[in-house]
């Protein structure tokens, strides 16, 4: 049973717009949540997380919001450029060493 | 200044044949885990260990075994290969109370003939 989702498998925009990732999780245990950056051949690299006490996190160009009662997260990149096309990760975690992660959404974008 | 490395890069081996991947990092942390990225780009955790415990995820066969010869080193050692072993496979690591942010190896890309 896949408790974190990724239902969009790949994302294109444009340079200098705003990419938006989803991500969808069931498990209500889950508290705290991350996003993780994978460029081809390497290891995912640590984005940005959230913890469910709060509803916004902020880094950047980076935000990540979090929809307790929905489920529902998402990762804002404002204003998008070329270096962030990559797998884009959301995990979950509902302990200390535990965590869940979706499938991954491709993001591309073009100068 | 890697902080966390695996070795090999690719492993090319024959089913039935036993196998090790090797994982150190440098960030002086407690605890190293084991993915595994299968054929649909889901990554799983096998197992958690740190110097005190060692958690395994249910679903991992008794085949798959880390081994851990410090607190810098969780070594990856798989009996009897099959071909449904072929993915990659990432070691991971993180440190403290928390423990929620982890830092991810480059991957073993690990095929099986």
């Amino acid at each position: 049973d896949q408790q974190v989702k990724q239902n969009s498998p790949s994302l294109s925009v444009q340079e200098g717009r705003i990419s938006i990732l989803n991500c969808d999780y069931t498990n209500s245990m889950f508290d705290y949540f991350l996003w993780y950056k994978k460029y081809p051949a390497e290891g995912p690299t640590f984005l940005i997380s959230i913890s469910s006490i709060k509803d916004k996190n902020e880094d950047g160009r980076f935000t990540v919001f979090l929809n307790k009662s929905a489920k529902h997260l998402s990762l804002h990149i404002v204003p998008s450029q070329p270096g962030d096309s990559a797998v884009y990760f959301c995990a979950a975690s509902a302990a200390v060493n535990d965590m869940r992660f979706g499938a991954g959404t491709r993001l591309t974008v073009k100068p | 200044d890697t902080a966390v490395s695996q070795t090999p890069k690719y492993l090319v081996t024959q089913m039935g044949n036993d196998k090790s991947i090797k994982c150190e990092q440098n960030l002086g942390h407690d605890t190293m885990y084991w993915y595994k990225q299968d054929s649909k780009k889901f990554l799983k955790i096998m197992f958690s260990y740190n110097n005190k415990e060692l958690i395994i995820n249910e679903t991992v066969p008794n085949r798959f075994s880390p081994k851990s010869p410090d607190k810098a080193h969780l070594n990856l050692h798989i009996n009897s290969l099959e071909l449904g072993d072929s993915a990659v496979y990432f070691c991971a690591s993180s440190q403290g109370a928390s423990r929620r942010v982890q830092y991810f190896g480059p991957g073993t890309r690990l095929t099986v003939t």
